[in-house]
Parts: structure tokens; sequence; C-alpha cells
């Protein structure tokens, strides 16, 4: 099947500092890339859609500006956490998709601490 | 509201007895399906999906799984449970059949007892 690398796999960042994460597609051109989040001992949520060359766009209730999200390529997306507070602290994971499979595919997930 | 139901918060289950866990979904139409396992600290391991044609689908670790139309259900089964199975089970619907946006349950967390 098709891989999808998340990085990092860990970060405890300070409150108030912005945090990167990084998803990459290996062997496959993700046309469109999903960004999730997993608040402990809970479900995934869809937080936003990205499409190569394209705006996110974001589910509601997720503010855009606290969660910047850029896809400049074909094999990678990124989600920047900004300003960062404990309550951002969560599991986040990112799928992607070549359009052409029935499913996408998903990173192994980003477990954010923010202190 | 559209929505995918895991009735099960937790199930125990001895180790090599058979296993159910129940998934149901309110969509009009057929989505796709999937149960995905996640164990502590890790991301999601597809075990089996569903597209169309056969209602029971085969899935790794022998793991199934069968939809039910008429309940809105997809049920996942395994036949003998063993140790390592114990993590946490997701079912997901794509519920536009084909927008990769996915709607997960609540998860349900196995434990298995030796």
């Amino acid at each position: 099947g098709a891989v999808v690398s998340q990085h990092p796999s860990r970060v405890i960042c300070k409150s108030g500092t912005s945090v990167k994460i990084e998803c990459r597609s290996l062997d496959f051109q993700a046309t469109t890339m999903f960004w999730y989040r997993q608040f402990p001992k809970q479900s995934l949520m869809l937080m936003a859609t990205s499409n190569e060359g394209s705006k996110a766009t974001y589910e509601q209730g997720v503010e855009k500006d606290k969660f910047l999200i850029n896809h400049a390529s074909l094999t990678l997306s990124t989600l920047t956490v900004t300003s960062a507070h404990p309550e951002d602290s969560s599991f986040y994971i990112c799928s992607a998709t070549d359009g052409q499979n029935t499913e996408a595919f998903f990173g192994q997930g980003t477990r954010l601490t923010v202190v | 509201a559209q929505s995918v139901t895991q009735p099960d918060i937790h199930i125990t289950v001895s180790e090599g007895a058979s296993l159910e866990l129940r998934c149901n979904y309110s969509y009009g139409a057929t989505p796709y399906l999937f149960w995905y396992v996640q164990s502590p600290g890790q991301g999601l391991q597809l075990l089996l999906k569903y597209f169309s044609g056969d209602t029971l689908v085969q899935g790794i670790k022998g793991f199934e799984a069968e939809f039910k139309r008429s309940q809105s259900s997809f049920n996942l089964r395994k036949p003998s449970v063993h140790w390592s199975d114990a993590a946490e089970y997701f079912c997901a619907v794509d519920p536009t059949s084909g927008t990769y946006k996915y709607i997960f349950g609540t998860g349900t967390r196995l434990k298995v007892l030796a």
C-alpha cells in the first residue's frame, strides 16, 4: 500500500510558541491531504482538507489562523500550530490520497504536548 | 444527524474467545466503510474496507466484517482473539463514497484476558 510519513512523531513545545508538523506521501502524489485531531480517549475529528496549490478548507469550529496548513507540493503538507496553548495538546494525524484509490492513507501521527 | 456509532466503549474478552465489535452508521446511501486499529500512542492501521460487492469482507490479522444494508451496520468479527489484539478499534465512514473525508466512530477499546 501507499506510504504516508509524519514528522515528528512526538513534540513538546512551550506555550506561546509555534510548532510545525509535516506529512509526506513517500510513493505517490498526494493531490489531497487531510488533517485530523484526536483528543485523549476520544475519536478522530477532521480539521481540514488541503489540495495541492490551493488554500485549505477548514471544518466548522477549527480556527484557520491557529492551524496553518500549507500544501505546496504533491508530496508534502504541513500543519503549523501557532501560539500553541496547553489545550492544543493532542494527537494530530494526516491522511493523503492521489484521488485514484478508493481509500486515503494515514500517517503515523504526531503527539503534541504544550507545556 | 449523520453519524457513526460504536455502541461499546469497552469490551473485555478472554484470549481464544470470539469477538464482535459493532458499528452503525446513519447515512442515506451506502458509504465506503472501514475498520482501523490503533495501538497506544500509534497511528491507524487499516484492518479491512468495504466499497461494494460481497458483503462479507476479509481483512488482515484474521478479522472479517459484514455489511448489512438493512441494519446500516458493519460489524467487525474475529473467531479467536489473541492477546496482541488488545487495542482501540475505530469504525470509519466515507459518507459520500470517494471524498476521503472520514467520519470516525468513538472507538471501542478491547481488553484481552490471558
